[in-house]
């Protein structure tokens, strides 16, 4: 069973600081993405980062970047300068590419909060 | 519109009655996911399409729910004697699959909220 463990209920930080939220998961195949969903109060959920994880090198996309242990089975996702439109819900989410079995499963998520 | 759009965006109904939520996906995205999201939790597959064929359903997913998406565009999702547990926010995402030179990620609608009282 594939199963997404997101740790920190809650986080907080100063505005233009930097953040990581962790996030590990439990799989038996080897070939997989690894995303992060970010779901701002009463909007909808936006992509923040995708890793491939046939790729070694970590992905990042502007102020998000990730860390990448595929040995370890961690995707950790590091917020660089926050802002205060950087508060949300953020979700690790983990999707094997078997043919036929193409299900998101998600983790619980961590609430941050960033503070002017 | 270029996103993921659901209708209606909340339903207030009574135990025992029947209710439908839609979903229209990106035009050109042929695969269709259904969720379901209780409060302060992640969101929980129910089911997926990939155009009209329902690949996959969750043991989440009872006998009261089914899902339709006839014509591989909008798909429907229908609960059928509601039940005070399944008040939650029902999600709609969409995406290319693999066979679509798809990059696997999901783009997702803003939720229909339903409220069995």
């Amino acid at each position: 069973a594939q199963t997404v463990t997101q740790s920190q209920p809650e986080m907080s930080v100063q505005e233009a600081e930097t953040v990581t939220l962790s996030c590990t998961y439990d799989t038996s195949e080897n070939n997989y993405y690894l995303f992060w969903y970010k779901q701002p109060p009463s909007r909808q959920m936006i992509l923040v980062i995708r890793q491939e994880a046939y790729k070694q090198q970590n992905a990042t996309e502007n102020r998000f970047s990730v860390n990448f242990q595929k040995a370890a089975k961690s995707f950790s996702l590091k917020i660089s300068d926050s802002q205060l439109g950087d508060t949300a819900m953020y979700f690790c989410a983990f999707m094997t590419a078997v043919p036929g079995g193409n299900q998101f499963y998600f983790g619980t998520g961590t609430s941050l909060t960033v503070i002017p | 519109d270029t996103g993921v759009s659901q209708d209606p965006r909340h339903k207030i109904t009574k135990r025992g009655q029947n209710v439908t939520f839609r979903c229209d996906p990106i035009s050109e995205h042929n695969r269709l996911y259904w969720y379901r999201q209780t409060l302060g939790q992640g969101p929980e597959f129910l089911t997926y399409f990939q155009n009209e064929a329902q690949l996959e359903k969750s043991r989440l997913l009872s006998d009261r729910f089914s899902a339709e998406r006839p014509k591989g565009s909008f798909s429907t999702l229908e609960i059928q004697r509601t039940e005070q547990g399944d008040s939650a926010m029902y999600l709609c995402a969409s995406s290319l699959g693999p066979t679509s030179g798809g990059l696997y990620e999901q783009y997702f609608g803003p939720g229909t909220r339903l409220t069995v009282t």
